[in-house]
């Protein structure tokens, strides 16, 4: 069975640092793409950032760029996410996702359970 | 980007019943390899998204076939019949033909 569990969520302030980190297991982690998808309060899903199964690729959307850092240890099954310069703007749930992914496309076939992180002060 | 518009926003629905949910794409989502990328996730109350359906009409592993997908270029339909109380829950299209990938805004299906 296909298990993703997030963890180091939580509250910080604005201009500060988090890490998240996501422990796979079930499957042969090193196969597969990761990516982090996140959810703000009451609102829709948004694709954050996806890093390719050797760790070679990484690939981030526009409003996180040069903040935010998608990693993965392959020896630990475990990904991560560095979120640095966090604005109030990324206060939202991060899902972990296993891809899936082809020449043409790629989706998201299973999820961790999400962890939230507020920024505030 | 692709704007992923999804209607209604919310629907009520009597256990047995059979509803349906629209998706619309602002660009056709026929990929330059002929195959149209469109996917459909639920998400439970409190729980995170599950795939449901893939590439418009095709069930993901243990996707009941109450569950059914259509559509084609922008317009997209996702059909649920002999609603169950498990059904219940946020439904999202996905597009992932152009970049970057979207998703559509949610439609909350209800118990009537």
């Amino acid at each position: 069975e296909v298990q993703l569990v997030e963890s180091g969520g939580g509250l910080v302030q604005p201009g500060r640092s988090m890490k998240l980190s996501c422990a796979a297991s079930g499957f042969t982690f090193n196969n597969y793409d990761m990516a982090w998808v996140c959810q703000a309060p009451k609102k829709g899903l948004e694709w954050v950032a996806t890093i390719s199964y050797d760790g070679s690729s990484t690939y981030y959307r526009d409003s996180v760029k040069g903040r935010f850092t998608i990693s993965r240890d392959n020896a630990k099954s475990t990904l991560y996410l560095q979120m640095d310069s966090l604005r109030s703007e990324d206060t939202a749930t991060y899902y972990c996702a296993r891809q899936w992914t082809t020449v043409a496309t790629y989706y998201f076939d299973y999820w961790g359970q999400g962890v939230m992180v507020t920024v505030s002060s | 980007d692709v704007v992923m518009t999804q209607t209604p926003v919310s629907l009520s629905v009597s256990l047995g019943g059979q509803t349906s949910i629209s998706c619309r794409s602002s660009q056709s989502l026929v990929h330059s390899d002929g195959n149209t990328y469109l996917y459909w996730y639920l998400q439970k109350p409190g729980q995170s998204p599950q795939l449901l359906i893939y590439k418009v009409s095709n069930r993901f592993s243990g996707v009941p076939d109450r569950f059914s997908g259509s559509g084609s270029g922008t317009d997209f339909t996702l059909k649920i019949s002999r609603v169950e109380p498990e059904d219940l829950g946020v439904y999202y299209c996905y597009q992932g033909t152009h970049y970057p990938r979207t998703f559509g805004g949610g439609t909350k299906l209800e118990l009537k």
